[in-house]
């Protein structure tokens, strides 16, 4: 089975910190997406990598970043964590011309305090 | 207009029910049509993966494409508690890997 793993299902930061979220794929999958998911307004697309050290800005990317220096790990990162960055985070991954089939993780609720 | 349109529900329903959940989108370069489960704090999983226009049956679960009206089904026979969840009406275009989500209709199934 396909598993996507991400690092923590909770956080609680406060306002300004850095807040790392990692994600690790163990299928040898060329995609990797992030995700959050606020009610009311469904998933969206922060950032994906069809590539180790490739990631492309996705429909949200302001106030993210993104790390895709091995093949099944993909990071996203808060540089100064913000109350409205509260939400939960969801990692995917798909293989290299798969349309439409993501294999997402468990997610990790941020709360930002 | 949205690309894709759901209503969020919740959809209540009495255990055995037949649940009838829909979706229109606008885009008519899509051409893959899923349906995707989310449990309660769970990622999403992919339930039904169509090609094109018509049905396809899998067990209680039957989804249908009509892409001259651009509107997706997702039927569900013997409904059962454990069918509750949200369920995102998910197309794609071809050679395109990123999927368009649907926001999703919340499913619950009462015993």
């Amino acid at each position: 089975d396909v598993k996507v793993t991400q690092s923590s299902r909770y956080l609680v930061k406060r306002t300004g910190e850095k807040v790392f979220l990692e994600c690790v794929q163990d299928m040898d999958h060329e995609n990797m997406f992030w995700y959050r998911q606020d009610p009311g307004l469904g998933l969206r697309l922060i950032y994906f990598s069809y590539d180790v050290k490739m990631k492309e800005k996705g429909d949200i990317p302001e106030g993210y970043s993104v790390s895709r220096e091995k093949k099944e790990r993909f990071s996203l990162i808060l540089e100064s964590a913000s109350t409205n960055q509260t939400s939960m985070y969801l990692c995917a991954s798909s293989l290299q011309g798969a349309t439409g089939e993501l294999f997402f993780g468990e997610g990790s609720r941020l709360t930002v305090l | 207009q949205k690309e894709v349109e759901q209503d969020p529900g919740p959809l209540s329903v009495p255990e055995g029910a037949i649940v009838s959940l829909n979706c229109t989108y606008s885009n008519s370069a899509f051409q893959y049509f899923m349906w995707y489960r989310q449990y309660s704090r769970k990622g999403p999983e992919l339930l039904m993966y169509t090609y094109s226009s018509g049905n396809k049956e899998d067990g209680r679960f039957t989804a249908q494409v009509d892409k001259s009206s651009k509107y997706i089904s997702l039927f569900i026979r013997d409904s059962q508690p454990s069918d509750s969840a949200t369920y995102l009406c998910v197309p794609a275009s071809g050679g395109s890997y990123i999927p368009t989500f649907g926001r999703g209709t919340s499913l619950i199934v009462h015993p």
